[in-house]
């Protein structure tokens, strides 16, 4: 079956260190996106990619970034973790449809934690 | 860009009971407008979306209506049982942003004994 899949689950780092969370999917969606959930906030867009080579600012992407070199994977960045950037983030695949968007695929979550 | 509001956010309901959750949004162009249930330390999970050419849509015991003049929507489950205790998060999308989605802020229902 296909799978959205996020590593690692769990991550407690420091200030100031470079973390990169991974994102695999193997339902071949062209489309995809980081989520960061915090208490209050609900879910929001950090960054997203409607395929290979291309990638969107969402409305939190300050000191996070991506990149996309494959359909199968968007791997996020903190260049300098900040304890601000404690969450829970989620990764999300969809399919390209013409016209309205369709459903968003989760993954498991990664909590990270920055002491 | 597109804000979407959630109410309640948080709801408690007695098992049997209908619960209803609403939300607006602001940009005219959404057309399509998913919900996600989402349990505790779980992901978000797809439970019905709608679209903009459709008023009302119906999966068992969960409906999503909608009027696109007030500009919201709302997600109604009907003869709740325990099960259905999670978060609700509603969102929306518009046709020029293909696929990204706006989401409120969740509500959190209980359903009790």
């Amino acid at each position: 079956d296909a799978e959205i899949t996020q590593s690692p689950r769990h991550k407690i780092t420091e200030t100031g260190r470079q973390v990169t969370l991974a994102c695999h999917q193997t339902w071949n969606h062209n489309n995809m996106f980081w989520y960061r959930q915090d208490l209050g906030h609900g879910l929001r867009l950090i960054h997203y990619s409607y395929g290979v080579q291309d990638t969107n600012k969402g409305e939190v992407s300050d000191g996070y970034s991506v990149s996309r070199s494959n359909t199968e994977d968007l791997p996020l960045t903190l260049e300098s973790a900040a304890s601000s950037q404690t969450s829970v983030y989620f990764c999300a695949s969809s399919e390209s449809l013409q016209g309205p968007g369709g459903p968003q695929h989760f993954g498991d979550g990664t909590r990270l934690s920055i002491l | 860009g597109e804000n979407v509001e959630q109410h309640p956010s948080t709801l408690s309901v007695q098992e049997g009971d209908s619960a209803v959750i609403k939300c607006t949004y602001s940009d005219s162009a959404s057309n399509y407008f998913p919900w996600y249930k989402q349990e505790l330390g779980k992901r978000p999970q797809l439970i019905i979306d709608i679209r903009s050419n459709v008023g009302e849509k119906k999966d068992q015991r969960i409906a999503v209506t909608l009027n696109k003049t007030a500009k919201h929507f709302s997600l109604h489950i009907t003869e709740t049982q325990p099960e259905d205790s999670a978060v609700y998060f509603c969102a929306a999308s518009s046709t020029g942003t293909a696929s990204k989605l706006t989401f409120g802020t969740g509500t959190r229902l209980q359903v009790t004994l």
